[in-house]
């Protein structure tokens, strides 16, 4: 199985921030990787898919990037709705592991 | 509107058996693999199983195998988790989710609300 490490588990920012959150894969996924945002007592919601493209109706101030192993997640202008836990998901191959996740809080 | 709704969640105990359904509205949903994912309280999601736009591929979570089956009904716009055995480590949200076709690269765009299964005796 691929396992996906995700860093830092957890962080503090300020409104306004530009916040980056990592992601590595223990082998070489290509771009078969996105991005989720959850907030408490609801479901994920998806971002980023295929590394770097956004959903429809996802801020611009979201971006992914990376490719092979090593992959970012970067909030820029970090907004009061930002606030979240955000996962990574590798989906090259089953099962499609998840990060452990980063948690953005509000400093 | 594209929407997902999980049912049949509930308090089993150890060894019991438990269906889940999710009902798909707003997209073709005979054009679209499906997957079920679950988060136990405080953890974050794992991938359990998907399955192909036509129902005959499936993929499951090594932990689930031979316990666990997903089917879908492409009529009735719905897929099922059938899960038996259950074990007290199976307790969490269990959520639907449709896969993102063609340039998603397998991504998981839609989500359902979730349905709450706890394995307890």
């Amino acid at each position: 199985d691929i396992q996906v490490t995700q860093s830092p588990s957890s962080l503090s920012a300020s409104v306004g921030d530009r916040v980056t959150v990592t992601c590595r894969a223990s082998q070489n996924i290509g771009i078969y990787l996105a991005w989720y945002q959850q907030k408490p007592g609801r479901a994920p919601k998806a971002l980023i898919y295929a590394a770097s493209s956004l959903l429809s109706g996802v801020p611009s101030r979201f971006s992914g990037s990376g490719s092979g192993t090593d992959f970012t997640l970067t909030i820029s202008n970090l907004q009061p709705e930002d606030f979240a836990t955000y996962y990574c998901q590798q989906t090259s191959s089953t099962p499609r592991t998840f990060g452990q996740g980063t948690r953005v809080e509000i400093k | 509107e594209v929407e997902l709704v999980e049912s049949g969640g509930g308090l089993v105990q150890p060894g019991g058996s438990l269906r889940l359904s999710c009902a798909a509205s707003g997209f073709s949903f005979s054009s679209h693999w499906m997957a079920w994912v679950r988060q136990a309280p405080g953890k974050g999601p794992e991938w359990v199983a998907n399955i192909g736009d036509g129902g005959a591929r499936k993929n499951y979570l090594d932990s689930v195998k031979g316990r666990f089956t997903i089917s879908r009904d492409n009529v009735n716009n719905a897929q099922y988790l059938e899960m038996s055995s259950l074990r007290v480590e199976d307790t969490a949200v269990y959520y639907c989710a449709r896969v993102g076709t063609g340039r998603s690269l397998w991504a998981l765009d839609v989500w359902g609300q979730g349905t709450t299964v706890v394995v307890s005796s």
